[in-house]
């Protein structure tokens, strides 16, 4: 297993657009995150699954966005019409079910909104 | 709501020498993890160290350590005989016990502070 993967790396859209990113955990973990990075900031927490049920949403998770974790495994982040706003890196993670285990992520995609 | 301060956007040490990144924290649960990543240039944060908030003894990693005070609500991480591997953006987060809540080891982020290391 080389880790938790994702793709695209990059996707530029234009605005209005859908995108949709996927993200594929590390095989053992039944736990998976999705954060949002912007240029100079800190990682922010927008949604949770355990297993495939989505336990968590973050209220920076407007309509717009809807996640699925189907079966378990892979994770899809979709993002409907899309604005110059959600330009950022997007961020997946996971980790095993046990208390206080490491999270490890993956190298993220970075979307651009023209 | 858990909120994680780093106060130093950025930092410098030279090559070899030791430097101390800063964070505090605010939170009203006493059973809690505090982490520091690494976020090197175009790769995936990994982790450098974590503390248990239980635990009075700091967290050591080799060349990473800890400073832990509770009551202060503070976490520092001390890098010792700084490399030029270590340049990278270094983000403090907190993590809530899971038992409590329903987002897993959600974190919450810092801004970070960007550590340049000079030769």
């Amino acid at each position: 297993d080389t880790g938790v993967s994702q793709n695209p790396r990059h996707k530029i859209t234009k605005r209005g657009q859908n995108v949709t990113f996927r993200c594929d955990p590390i095989s053992e973990h039944n736990r998976l995150y999705w954060y949002r990075q912007t240029l100079g900031q800190g990682p922010e927490f927008l949604t949770y699954f355990q297993n495939e049920a989505q336990l968590e949403k973050s209220r920076l998770l407007s309509d717009r966005f809807s996640a699925e974790r189907p079966k378990g495994s892979f994770s899809t982040l979709e993002i409907q019409r899309t604005e110059q706003g959600d330009s950022a890196m997007y961020l997946c993670a996971s980790s095993a079910g046990a208390e206080n285990t490491e999270a490890f992520f993956g190298q993220g995609t970075r979307l651009t909104v023209v | 709501a858990q909120t994680v301060t780093q106060s130093q956007p950025e930092m410098s040490v030279q090559e070899a020498e030791t430097v101390t990144l800063s964070c505090t924290y605010d939170t009203s649960e006493s059973d809690y993890y505090l982490f520091w990543y690494k976020q090197p240039p175009s790769r995936q944060m990994i982790l450098v160290i974590r503390q248990e908030a239980y635990k009075q003894q700091n967290a050591t990693e080799n060349r990473f350590s800890v400073n832990f005070q509770k009551a202060a609500k503070s976490f520092s991480l001390k890098i010792s005989d700084s490399q030029l591997g270590d340049a990278a953006m270094y983000f403090c987060a907190y993590s809530q016990s899971s038992m409590n809540n329903n987002a897993g080891n959600m974190l919450t982020f810092g801004g970070g502070t960007r550590l340049m290391v000079k030769p």
